[in-house]
C-alpha cells in the first residue's frame, strides 16, 4: 500500500517562509508532486521531484530525499493568496496511473 | 495549459435518483481520465481510472455498479451516480494526465462537481 503523511494545519504571516513536510510509504517510488487547492476549487500542480534535491519555481520550492522517504514544499514571501490546502501526491506506479494524495495541509496566512 | 471542464458544477438531487457528471478535455485528447471524490476538509480519494474505449478500473471499495463510468471518446468521460443516497453527497473531481508525459505526476483537474443528495 501507499500512504503520504503531512501536517494538517500550518499558520504563518505575510512575508514569512513556511515549510510543509511530507513523509511517504510506497511500494514503489515514482516521484513526489505537490498540488495547491483553494477552497472549493480544483487542485493545481505546483512542482514535482523525481530525484533528490531542491526544485525551485519562483516563490515555491520542493525538496526530496529518497533515502529518508521525505519531501517538503517551501513557500517564501508568503502572501494572503497562498492561503489554501497543499497536498503531496505520488503516482501509484510508473505507467501513468492515478495519483495517491496525502491528507493535505491547510495553510492560513495572516497579515 | 490544457483545460479540463466538468458539468454540472453543482447538482442537488433526491435520494434514489441518478446523476450524470461530465468531464471533458477541451484542447487535448485524454485517453485516460481519473475520478476522485473529496469530502470537506479531506483529501482526494481516487475512485476509478477511466480508459477510452474500455472498462474503467475501480479502486478497492468503490462500487462499480453504483458509480458508472463511461469514456466513449478521447475528450469525454462521464460518471453516473446511480440510486444516489445522502452519503453520496460529496465533491467529485476528474483529472487527466498531461499529454506526452509518461508518468502521471502532473495532472490537469476539472473544477469539480458538488453533489448534494437530499
Amino acid at each position: 500500500g501507499q500512504s503520504l503523511e503531512q501536517p494538517s494545519e500550518v499558520t504563518a504571516v505575510e512575508g514569512a517562509i513556511v515549510q510543509i513536510n511530507c513523509t511517504y510509504q510506497t511500494s514503489g517510488f515514482y516521484g513526489l508532486s505537490w498540488y495547491q487547492q483553494h477552497d472549493g476549487g480544483a487542485p493545481t500542480f505546483l512542482s514535482y521531484n523525481a530525484l533528490d534535491g531542491l526544485e525551485e519555481t519562483g516563490r515555491f520550492s520542493s525538496f526530496l530525499s529518497r533515502s529518508d522517504s521525505y519531501g517538503y514544499l517551501l513557500l517564501q514571501e508568503l502572501q494572503m493568496k497562498d492561503s489554501a490546502s497543499y497536498f503531496c501526491a505520488a503516482p501509484s506506479n510508473q505507467a501513468g496511473t492515478a495519483l495517491i494524495f496525502g491528507k493535505g495541509t491547510t495553510l492560513s496566512v495572516s497579515s | 495549459g490544457a483545460v479540463v471542464s466538468q458539468h454540472p458544477s453543482r447538482v442537488i438531487c433526491k435520494s434514489g435518483t441518478s446523476v450524470k457528471i461530465e468531464c471533458r478535455s477541451l484542447d487535448f485528447q485524454a485517453t485516460t481520465m481519473f475520478w476522485y471524490r473529496q469530502f470537506p476538509k479531506q483529501s482526494l480519494m481516487l475512485m476509478a481510472t477511466s480508459n477510452e474505449g474500455s472498462k474503467a478500473t475501480y479502486e478497492q471499495g468503490v462500487e462499480k455498479d453504483k458509480f458508472l463510468i463511461n469514456h466513449a471518446s478521447l475528450t469525454l468521460s462521464t460518471l453516473t451516480v446511480t440510486s444516489a443516497h445522502p452519503e453520496d453527497s460529496s465533491f467529485y473531481i476528474c483529472s487527466a494526465r498531461v499529454p506526452g508525459q509518461g508518468s502521471s505526476y502532473e495532472q490537469y483537474f476539472g473544477p469539480g462537481t458538488r453533489l448534494t443528495v437530499t
